[in-house]
């Protein structure tokens, strides 16, 4: 049972260049949701989803897509990677919206130059 | 407005001492309440929750929490600290439909 699966670990970009961060869960979670943490910020939400088809933005969005297909998978989208997207970025799913824990995959450490 | 405060940016121990970390939140409701646990290139890892009823929680690694509604506040406590507990700790609470985390308390363990 591998839980919440991001690929990649690592990747460097140049600015402008587009990407995708994959995250896949296998418990058949409803709710996922993608975070960035930064040093001193902790970590802030960018998008989440409660299910197939239903996405909505958190505190930080701008830059960023998203999409819900199927329950298994939520793609993140760089547009046009910034300087400002360097960060760590962590894929997490629930059982339930709010009331259940999140279970976290290991994160992408991403830098733009 | 900032939901929830981790007062302490960085907290240095003994091991074998006590420990407490703070946590304060501000939701009119009653809140949903996490503590997670990061060492270092990992993701987070749940250490306890609050949701309702019994207002000191117990979770893994021995830790446990507290909720207290008179001061908003939700602090993890640990009586005995051993050194693989040096971490970064969060505190998070859920709001609507999202999660709402502290910005972290690093904890260092000194022999």
């Amino acid at each position: 049972n591998a839980g919440v699966t991001q690929t990649p670990k690592f990747q460097v970009l140049k600015t402008g260049q587009s990407m995708t961060l994959q995250c896949a869960q296998d418990m058949n979670h409803e709710y996922m949701s993608w975070y960035r943490q930064d040093p001193g910020m902790g970590l802030r939400l960018i998008h989440y989803s409660v299910g197939a088809g239903i996405t909505d933005q958190g505190e930080v969005p701008n830059g960023y897509n998203v999409s819900r297909s199927t329950t298994e998978d939520f793609p993140l989208r760089l547009l046009s990677a910034a300087p400002s997207q360097t960060s760590v970025y962590f894929c997490a799913s629930s059982a339930d919206r709010g009331n259940q824990p999140q279970h976290f995959g290991d994160g992408t450490r991403l830098s733009i130059l | 407005a900032q939901s929830v405060t981790q007062p302490d940016i960085h907290i240095t121990v003994s091991e074998g001492a006590s420990l407490e970390l703070r946590c304060n939140y501000s939701y009119g409701a009653t809140p949903y309440l996490f503590w997670y646990v990061q060492s270092p290139g990992q993701g987070l890892q749940l250490l306890l929750k609050y949701f309702s009823g019994d207002t000191l929680v117990q979770g893994i690694k021995g830790f446990e929490a507290e909720f207290k509604r008179s001061q908003s506040s939700f602090n993890l406590r640990k009586p005995s600290v051993h050194w693989s507990d040096a971490a970064e700790y969060f505190c998070a609470v859920v709001r609507g439909n999202q999660f709402y985390f502290g910005t972290g308390t690093s904890l260092t363990v000194i022999p």
